[in-house]
């Protein structure tokens, strides 16, 4: 079975640019999560999409931050402009809900804005 | 806001013996606990969840639960240096409330060294 996939992996920009990272969950899973990891600290959870509706995004950041999910599949989140405090790893996870509750993580994408 | 509290360490254990990591979290409603393993540059790796008070085991790994007092404990017996990684507890949900299929609430991670 294929893990979770995000894309890029590594992202340079600058502040007040523009960037996207996209996610592909594992086959068949209902529930996928966007989390921010600064360095040193734990995940923190952004947005929850079940299907392609919004779950939760009390964490989001909804002047620069958003995120879409269309037809319940993959996902990207966009952040525009960037901000310097916005360099972190942004991670991927989905779980499948009627078989499980865990969550499984992608590789993530390291975003250093300059 | 929910909370879950870790101590950061680095904690240091020689290898061969029982390392022992601790969780405390704010909400009394939490009925589900996860421990992640995370390597340096990786991302997190699921390794045990807990849902009920008392012991689990998996292998080397036991998670231990305990409601009353609002903590969980993950023990890695006869620790090998590849078990050097910080380790993630986390509770589902981000606010007051939140059932096994909410967003993760995660502490900040203990990092664990094991000593050849």
């Amino acid at each position: 079975e294929a893990g979770v996939a995000q894309s890029p992996r590594y992202k340079i920009i600058e502040k007040r640019q523009s960037v996207a990272f996209w996610c592909n969950p594992i086959s068949g899973h209902a529930t996928l999560y966007w989390y921010q990891q600064i360095l040193g600290q734990g995940p923190k959870l952004l947005i929850q999409f079940q299907n392609n509706g919004v779950v939760d995004d009390s964490q989001l950041p909804k002047d620069r931050f958003s995120a879409e999910r269309l037809k319940g599949v993959d996902s990207t989140l966009k952040i525009q402009p960037a901000k310097l405090e916005d360099s972190a790893v942004y991670l991927c996870a989905s779980s499948h809900g009627l078989l499980g509750y865990e969550q499984y993580f992608g590789p993530g994408t390291r975003l250093t804005v300059t | 806001q929910k909370e879950v509290e870790q101590n950061s360490g680095p904690l240091s254990v020689p290898e061969g013996a029982i390392a022992s990591l601790n969780c405390t979290y704010s909400d009394r409603g939490s009925q589900s606990f996860f421990w992640y393993r995370q390597y340096s540059g990786k991302s997190p790796e699921l390794i045990m969840f807990i849902y009920s008070n008392g012991d689990k085991e998996d292998g080397r790994f036991t998670a231990q639960l305990n409601k009353a007092s609002q903590y969980v404990s993950l023990l890695i017996r006869d620790s090998q240096p590849s078990d050097s990684a910080t380790y993630l507890c986390a509770v589902p949900g981000v606010g007051n409330s939140g059932g096994g299929a909410d967003g993760l609430t995660f502490g900040k991670g203990t990092h664990l060294i094991i000593q050849p």
